[in-house]
């Protein structure tokens, strides 16, 4: 079945620690979104790509990269874990990064930063 | 700056009952307005957007919606509310140029029994 995929599900995570959160799609979708979704603020743009190869900030870029290898994979890191990046982690993709294209979001990463 | 608003944090509503969830949106050029559903510990979902054209937009599941300029909303109707429908709602707006979506609080939807 075509989609988004996300892992791991959920995440128990010491402070100071580097933690990479993976998303894959099989849609062959040129772009792809990292959100953070946090209780009372809705969802918050991380980091984009709008094709392999390029990346871009988003609202709140910091403590967090990515990078854009290919067109299926979209990698989150946390260099360094703060409690504050505790949050539901969304991956989502469009199909050609336009204004007017539907986004498709995975299932979401839970992760706790202790 | 381009912005969307969603002012109830929820909305209760009984089964049968018409429902409505608001969203205002302020943007700078032509609005590109999107719904989506989120239901509990799953992602979103794509229920209906708003490009061009006719006012009314239908979607999934019965949704539909109705684009207002003049009052700059867009809001999610249904005629008859299901207690399957109680989820959370986001409403959505493309970043003006940006390609990215700006995105509301959301509104918890609940549909009593």
């Amino acid at each position: 079945i075509a989609g988004i995929t996300q892992a791991p599900t959920s995440q128990i995570l010491a402070a100071g620690r580097r933690m990479t959160l993976r998303c894959t799609q099989d849609m062959r979708h040129n772009a792809m979104y990292w959100y953070r979704q946090d209780l009372g603020l809705g969802l918050r743009l991380i980091h984009y790509s709008n094709t392999a190869g390029t990346t871009g900030k988003g609202e709140v870029p910091d403590g967090y990269s990515v990078s854009r290898a290919n067109t299926d994979d979209f990698p989150l890191t946390l260099a360094s874990a703060v409690p504050s990046q505790t949050s539901v982690y969304f991956c989502a993709s469009s199909e050609a990064g336009l204004s007017t294209d539907t986004q498709y979001f995975g299932p979401g990463t839970r992760l706790t930063v202790l | 700056a381009q912005s969307v608003a969603q002012p109830e944090d929820q909305v209760n509503v009984a089964e049968g009952n018409p429902l409505t969830v608001k969203c205002t949106y302020s943007v700078s050029g032509n609005p590109y307005l999107f719904w989506y559903v989120q239901y509990p510990n799953r992602g979103l979902q794509f229920l209906l957007k708003y490009i061009t054209g006719d006012n009314l937009v239908k979607g999934s599941y019965g949704f539909e919606a109705e684009f207002n300029k003049s009052q700059t909303s867009f809001h999610l109707k249904k005629p008859s509310a299901l207690v399957s429908d109680s989820a959370l709602y986001f409403c959505a707006v493309e970043d003006s140029g940006t390609y990215k979506y700006i995105f509301g609080t959301g509104t918890r939807l609940k549909v009593l029994a």
